[in-house]
């Protein structure tokens, strides 16, 4: 079946360090690929997005490249502040409005 | 334009009761999905709805029930609350009939089954 895997968190970073959140997939067929973020009681937010093999997604200096040959996508930003704290999660849709979520991967910043 | 609104905010129910929730889609998309969030299980798709009709459906009990209405707002039913249905709720609706699957998200409603 279809499925996400994202690395275990918590991430614990200085501010202004390097973020990689890697996430895998399993899926029949050409899956879109998206990154959710969710802040403390919040509902989830669109990071980024890519609906095919090699698309990068991009916004607010995250990004993530579709790799269809290792099967992942990412999630990267060069430098972190401390409002990128919150909840990650990967997830993918193949062909339909149904998404299936990675477990989430929590990001803490400190200054 | 405005994004996906959910009322209510929160919930505080005993167990047995049933529970309505509502969400109102961004204007102009006609799919409506509903996800359980819970810290054991993460977030679970529940069922999706289009065009008033049932289109997709997740692994959940039969005492989760759902409906959308001709302006594609939805509602989500919970009959006999047991406390694991403890969570939050999510809805996303999506513009559907396109190649764009990307779904946005409301607030969500925190429900607590005492």
């Amino acid at each position: 079946g279809n499925s996400v895997t994202q690395m275990e968190g918590p991430v614990t970073l200085s501010e202004e360090a390097f973020l990689t959140i890697n996430c895998t997939y399993t899926a029949t067929g050409y899956p879109s690929l998206f990154w959710y973020v969710q802040y403390p009681g919040e509902g989830l937010q669109l990071l980024l997005k890519a609906t095919k093999a090699d698309d990068k997604g991009s916004n607010k200096g995250f990004e993530a490249t579709y790799r269809k040959e290792t099967t992942s996508f990412h999630l990267e930003k060069g430098s972190v502040q401390v409002s990128d704290s919150a909840v990650y999660f990967c997830a993918l849709s193949v062909n339909t409005d149904k998404l299936i979520f990675g477990t989430g991967t929590r990001l803490q910043v400190f200054p | 334009k405005a994004g996906v609104t959910q009322t209510p905010r929160y919930l505080i129910k005993t167990r047995g009761q049933q529970v309505t929730l509502s969400c109102s889609p961004i204007s102009g998309h006609r799919s409506v999905s509903w996800y359980q969030q819970t810290p054991g299980q993460g977030l679970q798709f529940l069922f999706e709805y289009f065009s008033e009709t049932q289109r997709n459906k997740g692994n959940f009990p039969g005492r989760f029930s759902g409906r959308q209405f001709s302006n594609s707002r939805s509602e989500m039913n919970v009959s006999t609350l047991e406390l694991g249905d403890s969570a939050l709720y999510l809805c996303a609706s999506s513009l559907s009939g396109t190649s764009d699957v990307t779904q946005y998200f409301g607030p969500g409603t925190r429900l607590t089954v005492l």
